[in-house]
């Protein structure tokens, strides 16, 4: 079956320094990556997205590149913010089918001042 | 612009008693999905519904029906409300655009069960 795994947290950054989350993911075929970001009391808001290999995503200062080598979609930001705190969410989907869409657990990100 | 709306945001029920959570899409996406997200848990797919017409268990149904109302609505109901289904509940549709597969949330429904 498909599946995401994700960096486990809660992960704490003093700001301005350097941030990776990893993700790594299982897929029969050529999934649809994607970074979702929630805010505290928030709902889920799409970060970034890459639809297939070698391509990245960017939003916000944020980066992911589609690794089909190394299946994985780690997101990296150069200089992080404290407003970047919030829980981050790695996901796929398969075309063709409602079922294939799979979350991985979630990294709580904390950023201090 | 308003994309994936779900409706209450916030919720108190009493344990045994029902609702219904309404979710609509505006975006004419075929896919849509109910989940829940509990602590540590991350998100757990409920329901989805691939298509207007078709419903589909996800990974922790039970407690829960759903109806695909027409291609816009998906709604989540709660016969017999239980503690354990105290959530955070999220409405969510797909569908393909030019840049391929993308996922929608709503905003979120925040229901507590006493």
């Amino acid at each position: 079956g498909n599946s995401v795994t994700q960096m486990e947290g809660p992960v704490t950054l003093s700001e301005e320094a350097f941030l990776t989350i990893n993700c790594t993911y299982t897929a029969t075929g050529y999934p649809s990556l994607f970074w979702y970001v929630q805010y505290p009391g928030e709902g889920l808001q799409l970060l970034l997205k890459a639809t297939k290999a070698d391509d990245k995503g960017s939003n916000k200062g944020f980066e992911a590149t589609y690794r089909k080598e190394t299946t994985s979609f780690h997101l990296e930001k150069g200089s992080v913010q404290v407003s970047d705190s919030a829980v981050y969410f790695c996901a796929l989907i398969l075309a063709g089918s409602a079922r294939q869409l799979t979350f991985g657990s979630g990294t709580q990100l904390t950023v201090l001042p | 612009n308003a994309g994936v709306t779900q409706t209450p945001k916030f919720q108190v029920l009493k344990t045994g008693q029902s609702m219904t959570l309404q979710c609509a899409q505006d975006m004419n996406h075929n896919s849509m999905y109910w989940y829940r997200q509990d602590p540590g848990m991350g998100l757990r797919l409920i329901y989805y519904s691939a298509s207007e017409g078709t419903t589909d268990k996800g990974e922790v149904p039970n407690g829960y029906n759903v109806s695909r109302l027409n291609k816009r609505e998906f709604s989540l109901r709660l016969e017999s409300a239980a503690p354990s289904q105290t959530s955070v509940y999220f409405c969510a549709s797909s569908g393909r655009s030019h840049s391929g597969n993308t996922i929608y949330f709503g905003e979120g429904s925040w229901l507590t069960v006493v």
